[in-house]
């Protein structure tokens, strides 16, 4: 079954950062990319970003750029989203999703989502 | 960056209705590069529509998208109780990747 795994829930301080880990099962890791969505409470899709584990080819959205950093790890087949100095405004459900590796399709398969609260 | 407006916010209508949502985009997409999403509660988004129009796989056929250049459509042609949900429109021409805030389709 094709599918995406992510890491669970993760709770940080306003400042600090976080990693979340996506892991996908049922297809070749470096035959596609993953984008990364978020979502805050009761709002819509916010497209952050997308790698292709293949070349390494990132794209960022604009409003995050200096503060997201996506990677991947071809040994271990999985991929990751860091973000750095949280902010509250960034508690969001984090999802993962597959795209095509020049990433010129929409995400096909999605992660279960995995929720980051930002307090103090 | 391509910004998309959906319209209209809340579509509220009763099962067997037509649906037709509509999403704007602040400059001309591809047609290649269009695509709409369906997200019920507690769930991650769907897959529904890619290229405009080519339906993903499981998709009922009443559902069918539409549209060229900064105006796209899409229709579901007799609502069914598992519809009502939040749809999504996303280009995917230019990066970053945008979506549209949103249609919710509720129970009238």
């Amino acid at each position: 079954q094709v599918q995406l795994v992510q890491s669970g829930a993760e709770v940080r301080r306003p400042g600090a950062s976080v990693r979340v880990s996506c892991k996908p099962f049922g297809y070749s890791f470096p035959a596609y990319g993953v984008a990364w969505v978020r979502q805050a409470p009761g709002q819509g899709l916010e497209w952050m970003g997308w790698i292709s584990p293949y070349s390494g080819h990132t794209d960022y959205a604009h409003s995050l750029q200096d503060r997201l950093t996506l990677t991947t790890d071809t040994p271990t087949n999985t991929a990751y989203m860091e973000l750095r100095s949280l902010r509250s405004d960034d508690t969001a459900l984090y999802y993962c999703a597959r795209v095509l590796v020049t990433g010129t399709t929409p995400p096909d398969i999605w992660g279960q989502g995995t929720l980051v609260t930002v307090s103090s | 960056e391509i910004v998309l407006t959906q319209s209209p916010g809340t579509l509220s209508l009763s099962p067997g209705d037509r649906a037709t949502l509509s999403c704007r985009a602040s400059e001309t997409v591809s047609t290649s590069f269009f695509a709409w999403f369906q997200q019920t509660p507690g769930q991650p988004p769907r897959l529904l529509i890619s290229g405009t129009s080519t339906r993903a796989a499981g998709v009922p056929d009443r559902f069918s998208g539409s549209g060229s250049g900064t105006d796209f459509t899409l229709t579901i042609r007799r609502l069914e109780p598992e519809d009502f949900a939040v749809y999504f429109c996303q280009q995917y021409f230019r990066p970053p990747h945008t979506f549209g805030p949103g249609t919710k389709v509720e129970f009238k």
